[in-house]
This record gives structure tokens, sequence and C-alpha cells, in this order.
């Protein structure tokens, strides 16, 4: 079956600017995740979704990033006024439904690299 | 708050060779604890995973024990393949979130 897709592969942008970044995830997954990965930090964890609803956005490291899952399937991460350190790896994963130790399924990622 | 340290790397080894990475963690109870590869040019992919104590976790030759006495999971495997080549990151599933280790890049040499 389809695993979680990501797009677009790759996003060159200019400080500044505004992106949004998206996530398909598992078919019947109802928990949904974004990390970012870059060279300094590793892997950081951003938000995470149950449904439709955020119930952990402790990771979001400013108030420019934002995000929404729109039923209980898609997701976007919005990036706003983007900075040059906003450079990683955007990386979405989803998990099915209940209990602790779900496996997570990760997507390719998105390569965004702010100019 | 919870958190996990891996091996530092980069490794490098040679082909057949036995290898460990080591992983430490701290956390709040007994979490579920993951190795994750990532292939050069690819994304994350599971490859073994523990959710209780003792339990070991084992795929493509490569094991992990859950040990909670030293709240270790570190990984190993009997003899290395040119293909194993990637980087690995130890981590543990904290109240939904995965909290990631810094990854250790191993390269098999011929």
């Amino acid at each position: 079956g389809a695993g979680v897709s990501q797009s677009p592969s790759n996003k060159v942008t200019e400080k500044g600017k505004d992106v949004e970044l998206r996530c398909d995830p598992i078919s019947g997954h109802t928990a949904l995740y974004w990390y970012r990965q870059s060279l300094g930090q590793g892997l950081e964890f951003l938000i995470y979704f149950q449904g439709n609803s955020a119930p952990d956005k402790s990771g979001l490291p400013s108030d420019r990033f934002s995000a929404e899952r729109t039923g209980g399937s898609v997701s976007t991460l919005t990036i706003q006024r983007t900075q040059q350190e906003d450079s990683a790896v955007y990386l979405c994963a989803s998990s099915g439904p209940g209990q602790q130790g779900e496996t997570q399924y990760f997507g390719p990622g998105t390569r965004l690299l702010v100019l | 708050g919870d958190s996990v340290t891996q091996m530092e790397g980069p490794v490098t080894l040679s082909e057949e060779a036995c290898l460990t990475i080591n992983c430490t963690y701290t956390a709040t109870g007994y979490p579920s604890l993951f190795w994750y590869v990532q292939y050069p040019g690819e994304g994350l992919q599971l490859l073994l995973k523990a959710t209780k104590a003792d339990d070991k976790g084992s795929n493509k030759g490569f094991e992990a024990t859950y040990r909670k006495e030293t709240t270790s999971f570190h990984l190993e495997k009997g003899s290395v393949q040119v293909s194993d080549s990637a980087v690995y990151f130890c981590a543990l599933q904290g109240a939904q979130k995965l909290v990631f280790g810094q990854g250790t890049r191993l390269t098999i040499n011929p």
C-alpha cells in the first residue's frame, strides 16, 4: 500500500517569503507528526495531530510556524517570513490508532533551502 | 525531560566486522524504543523496535535488547555488509512524540 507522501520534495525560497509543505499520511492513520532534521539540531519534533486536533504543539520553534490538518488526513505545515535558519529537511510521519508504542512511518521529507 | 544519547560517529568498519552502536536513554516510565535507519538519499525507515523490558527487536541481521537496568538499547550486528552503510538513529516514544539520538553515520568498506 501507499506510504506517507510529502510535497514538494525540494523547495528553494527567498528569505521573507512564506512556504507551505504538505503531508499525506498512510490511509487510516489517525496520528500525524511533523519533525525537522537539520545539521545543527538533529531530528526535532515540531507538532502532533490526533485526528484534526493538535494536542501537542510544543516543538514549533516560533509563531512563524503553524500547521493544520483537515478531514483527519492531509496536513499542511506553513512557515511565514522564512529565515535562513529554517533551512532543513521537514519530515512527516503517521501512525495507526491506539496505544503507546504505535510505530511511526516516515515520508521522504521536504528539503527546504532559504536563500 | 526525555532524552537519548547515542554513540558518537562516524563509524567505519570493514565488511564482515561486528557492529555495536551504543544507545542509552533517560525517560519517565518505560517507553517504547526504536532504531531507525536512513540510507543515502532516502527517508527514515524503521529498523527494529522493542516495547517492554527484556524484549529483543531484530531485523535484517540487526538486534537490540531493551535493558531497563542499564537504560540501554544497543544496536548489534554480527557481520556487516557494504549495504548497511547508513545513518542510524536510536529513539524513544515519549508522550506520543519520538525523541531521537543525534544519529551515528556508519560506513562499511569492502
